[in-house]
């Protein structure tokens, strides 16, 4: 069955530089979705991407955010300046269709460490 | 936006009991409510969902379902197990998903 990806599985930091966590949706799906997961709490909607263009996006995907579908396969999240506090997991997640209606399969996430 | 509110944060129950949790959601415009399990350190896995124009779902020992008149949505697992332990979390989605804030289930053998 095919799955969503996503690495690196674990990614640590140091406060102030830039990550880019990488996703491949399963390939037949048209939207793709990030989301975070502080330790012991909720996930959290960060961006939801469709056509090459940002779909939604919550307050806490600010400028410090930003995604990126670079080829047929890869969406990324990168992370410009972290902070302490953008330690999480981030999840990508991928559907055939749009948000209604339609299950979103999620990767196994990358474990993202901010020292 | 959305404000999707879960109860109980936990829950322990005894095997062979049963378990509700209970969420409400704000937005009338959500139309598909997923429920999650996360097992510890992995990733949420979709076990039900129930979509809007549907009052209630049953699928083996789980159940869903749906007030959309009073915002609300509950999921029903009967018979439980102590493999049913973990943390659940239900969603509402409409333009985006927004997820409760969990609840952990603690199964007893």
């Amino acid at each position: 069955e095919p799955e969503v990806t996503q690495t690196p599985s674990h990614q640590v930091t140091q406060m102030g530089q830039e990550v880019i966590l990488r996703c491949v949706p399963i390939s037949n799906h048209l939207y793709f979705y990030w989301y975070r997961q502080i330790l012991g709490q909720k996930v959290e909607f960060l961006v939801s991407f469709y056509n090459n263009e940002i779909s939604e996006k919550s307050e806490i995907f600010d400028d410090q955010f930003s995604v990126e579908r670079p080829d047929g396969s890869n969406f990324t999240l990168k992370i410009r300046s972290t902070k302490l506090e953008d330690s999480a997991m981030y999840f990508c997640a991928s559907s055939q269709l749009a948000n209604s209606y339609n299950e979103q399969f999620f990767g196994p996430g990358t474990r993202l460490t901010v020292l | 936006g959305e404000n999707v509110e879960q109860h109980p944060s936990t829950l322990s129950v005894q095997e062979g009991d049963s378990a509700v949790i209970k969420c409400t959601y704000s937005d009338s415009a959500s139309n598909y409510f997923p429920w999650y399990k996360q097992e510890l350190g992995k990733r949420p896995q979709l076990i039900i969902d129930i979509r809007s124009n549907v009052g209630e779902k049953k699928d083996q020992r789980i159940a869903v379902t749906l007030n959309k008149t009073a915002k609300h949505f509950s999921l029903h697992i009967t018979e439980t197990q102590p493999e049913d332990s973990a943390v659940y979390f239900c969603a509402a989605v409409g333009d985006d998903m927004r997820f409760g804030a969990g609840t952990r289930l603690t199964v007893k053998p």
